[in-house]
C-alpha cells in the first residue's frame, strides 16, 4: 500500500516561512491535498490539487509537488497558523493521508 | 450554509455494532461522493470509507473491510456507517466529510465536527 511521510514537527519564527515535506514514491504522479486541523477541530481543506487554494485560505499558503516530494509552504507565518498539517492522496481506491506535522510558529 | 452534522457515536463494548449517521445540508447531496475518515486519540487521520453519489460505489481501508458498511440515503441527504465487530482500535473520532467533486478520489472540502465512538468493556 502506498505510504507517506511527513516531519514529526516544524518550527519557524514569527513572519518567516514553513515548508512541510510529505515524501511518496513518484508522488509528483498524484494529486496532492493539504489540511489544517487545530486542536478538537475538524481538518480544514487548505490546499487542493498540488497548488490550488480554496476560497477564504490566505495566499499565504502555497503547495508544489515534484518527484517523491510535496511541499506545503507557508509565507509570513502567523501564531494563527499553529496547526496539525496533512497532506493526502487517492491511490487506486484508496485513500491516503500523511503521518502528520506539528507547526510550531515561534 | 454547507454542512454536516454526524451522529450515533457512543460507548460500545468489543464485538458489538454501531451505526453512525452524518446529515447534509446546503449542497446538492446525490452528486457527491461522500467518506468517512477516522482520528484515534492523539492520532493522525486515517481514511475509512467513501461511497460514490449514487451509492453504488464503495471504498474501504483494509482495516475495515468486510466489518464496516458505508451507504446513502439520497432522498434523506444522510450518509451512514454500520460499524459492526468493533475492536477497542476502532476508538476514534470520526467525522463525516464531502468530496470536492461527483467521483471518488478528489480532495475533501467540506467536514462534519465528528462523533466519538468508543470500544471498551
Amino acid at each position: 500500500s502506498y505510504e507517506m511521510t511527513q516531519p514529526l514537527s516544524v518550527s519557524v519564527a514569527l513572519g518567516q516561512t514553513a515548508r512541510i515535506t510529505c515524501g511518496g514514491n513518484n508522488i509528483g504522479s498524484k494529486n496532492v491535498h493539504w489540511y489544517q486541523q487545530k486542536p478538537g477541530q475538524a481538518p480544514v481543506l487548505v490546499i487542493y490539487r498540488d497548488n490550488n487554494r480554496p476560497s477564504g485560505i490566505p495566499e499565504r499558503f502555497s503547495g508544489s509537488n515534484s518527484g517523491n516530494t510535496a511541499t506545503l509552504t507557508i509565507s509570513r507565518a502567523q501564531a494563527g497558523d499553529e496547526a496539525d498539517y496533512y497532506c493526502q492522496v487517492w491511490d487506486s481506491t484508496t485513500y491516503v493521508f500523511g503521518t502528520g506535522t506539528k507547526v510550531t510558529v515561534l | 450554509e454547507v454542512q454536516l452534522l454526524e451522529s450515533g457515536g457512543g460507548l460500545v463494548q468489543p464485538g458489538g455494532s454501531l451505526r453512525l449517521s452524518c446529515a447534509a445540508s446546503g449542497f446538492t447531496f446525490s452528486s457527491y461522493a461522500m467518506n468517512w475518515v477516522r482520528q484515534a486519540p492523539g492520532k493522525g487521520l486515517e481514511w475509512v470509507s467513501t461511497v460514490s453519489g449514487s451509492g453504488g460505489s464503495t471504498f474501504y481501508a483494509d482495516s475495515v473491510k468486510g466489518r464496516f458498511t458505508i451507504s446513502r440515503d439520497n432522498s434523506k441527504n444522510t450518509l451512514y456507517l454500520q460499524m459492526n465487530s468493533l475492536r477497542a482500535e476502532d476508538t476514534a473520532v470520526y467525522y463525516c466529510a464531502k468530496t470536492c467533486e461527483t467521483s471518488p478520489g478528489f480532495c475533501m472540502d467540506v467536514w462534519g465536527k465528528g462523533t466519538t465512538v468508543t470500544v471498551s468493556s
